[in-house]
């Protein structure tokens, strides 16, 4: 079974510009979430869809961030402008549904770095 | 609101003994907890979960964890120690009743030493 998708891997950026990252969950699974990790922390959750409709985007900076699942399969997440602040890993991950005790199964990450 | 602490940023363990990888956790209501292990440029790899029944929870790698109510706490345990262990672990939790995703704790790099 293949596992959770992510690309670029590694993106550099200059502040101010913008960036999106990509993510194709595994295949069946119908909530996505998105992730950021801080060097040092653990991941903070962004955003979570439940197919194409958003759960919860409480944690979300809806100034600068979006994230879309138009068709409820592939998710982008977006930062415009990105500042430095924003050097991160952005880490997407799946469930099959929404349940409390599912599993949830990451990819690899996209390490963004703003300059 | 839900959190969790990984008292220890650090675990040395000598190859071949036993290993402890410390949580503890705050919720409201019934707690579902999970443990991933993340490698260096990976992403978290899932290792086992606690929802109810047993308090032994047995997952991959040899990895057992033990949910204790009254501490609440959920800590990582493996009885022989591999150097392939090593790497940084993250306790999760998620509470019923709550629609958040999961709330990390800040990791715990384990150190097995040949």
């Amino acid at each position: 079974e293949a596992g959770v998708a992510q690309s670029p891997r590694y993106k550099i950026i200059e502040k101010r510009q913008s960036v999106a990252f990509w993510c194709n969950p595994i295949s069946g699974h119908a909530t996505l979430y998105w992730y950021q990790q801080i060097l040092g922390q653990g991941p903070k959750l962004l955003i979570q869809f439940q197919n194409n409709g958003v759960v919860d985007d409480s944690q979300l900076p809806k100034d600068r961030f979006s994230a879309e699942r138009l068709k409820g399969v592939d998710s982008t997440l977006k930062i415009q402008p990105a500042k430095l602040e924003d050097s991160a890993v952005y880490l997407c991950a799946s469930s099959e549904f929404l349940g409390l005790g599912d599993t949830q199964y990451f990819g690899p990450g996209t390490r963004l770095t703003v300059l | 609101a839900q959190s969790v602490a990984q008292p220890e940023d650090q675990v040395n363990v000598a190859e071949g003994n036993p290993l402890t990888v410390k949580c503890t956790y705050s919720v409201s209501g019934n707690p579902y907890l999970f443990w991933y292990v993340q490698y260096p440029n990976r992403g978290l790899q899932f290792l086992l979960k606690y929802i109810t029944g047993d308090n032994l929870v047995k997952g991959s790698y040899g990895f057992e964890a033990e949910f204790n109510k009254s501490q609440t706490s959920f800590h990582l345990k493996k009885p022989s120690a591999l150097v392939s262990d090593s790497a940084l672990y993250f306790c999760a939790v998620r509470e019923g009743g709550g629609a958040d995703g999961l709330t990390f704790g800040k990791g715990t790099h384990l150190i097995i030493q040949p």
